[in-house]
């Protein structure tokens, strides 16, 4: 009984098209979060959301936006997709101020 | 199934002396291990990694201790100071394809 879900698990597509990447949470936390991954197995959040607050890094550039229908669902949204977005990203959530919970990775590859 | 597994939610360690936290796995195809390490309010950072063909890597003063027959690694803290209260996870890859992370382990350093 997966915890945190992320779909899809690997996602290839051309540069210019839009994605989306979908993760599910059935822990019944409140804050959930994206992380980009890069080439030297670094984490760098790109937004934290509960039902009251959106924090977004801003560093993460505006083609990306979290998208959160309900509680248990952060969906992350990459308009006009580049090379370099190319990354593993994972979705977690939370509950306590330390515990966390993370997905399985999306792997996204732009060609 | 939890494959990758941190049994202590929390440690306390006096400053000074050595901390050592554990973890387990229980998928036989991993070959690359991490640890990482979390601040409130942050993302985790990569603190250090080991490969399979390997038993042991130090990184100033952090070890990480591999047990392939035990499917058991350990990170190994000396001497512990206060900047390494934090939470730290441990995560594991088959190959290049993905991280599965541990729940974490809160450690504690007490003056």
């Amino acid at each position: 009984d997966t915890a945190v879900s992320q779909t899809p698990k690997y996602l290839v597509t051309q540069m210019g098209n839009d994605k989306s990447i979908k993760c599910e949470q059935n822990l019944g936390h409140d804050t959930m979060y994206w992380y980009k991954q890069d080439s030297k197995k670094f984490l760098k959040i790109m937004f934290s959301y509960n039902n009251k607050e959106l924090i977004i890094n801003e560093t993460v550039p505006n083609r990306f936006s979290p998208k959160s229908p309900d509680k248990a669902h952060l969906n992350l949204h990459i308009n006009s997709l580049e090379l370099g977005d190319s990354a593993v990203y994972f979705c977690a959530s939370s509950q306590e101020y330390y515990g966390y919970t993370f997905g399985s990775g999306t792997r996204l590859t732009v060609v | 199934d939890q494959q990758v597994k941190q049994n202590s939610p929390s440690l306390s360690v006096q400053e000074g002396r050595i901390s050592i936290l554990n973890c387990d796995y229980t998928n036989s195809m991993f070959d690359y291990f991490l640890w990482y390490k979390k601040y409130p309010a942050e993302g985790p950072t990569f603190l250090i990694s080991i490969s399979s063909i390997k038993d042991k890597n130090e990184d100033g003063r952090f070890t990480v201790f591999l047990n392939k027959s035990a499917k058991h690694l350990s990170l190994h803290i000396v001497p512990s100071q206060p900047g390494d209260s934090a939470v730290y996870f441990c995560a594991a890859s088959p190959g290049a394809d993905g991280l599965t992370f541990g729940k974490g382990t809160h450690l504690i350093i007490q003056p």
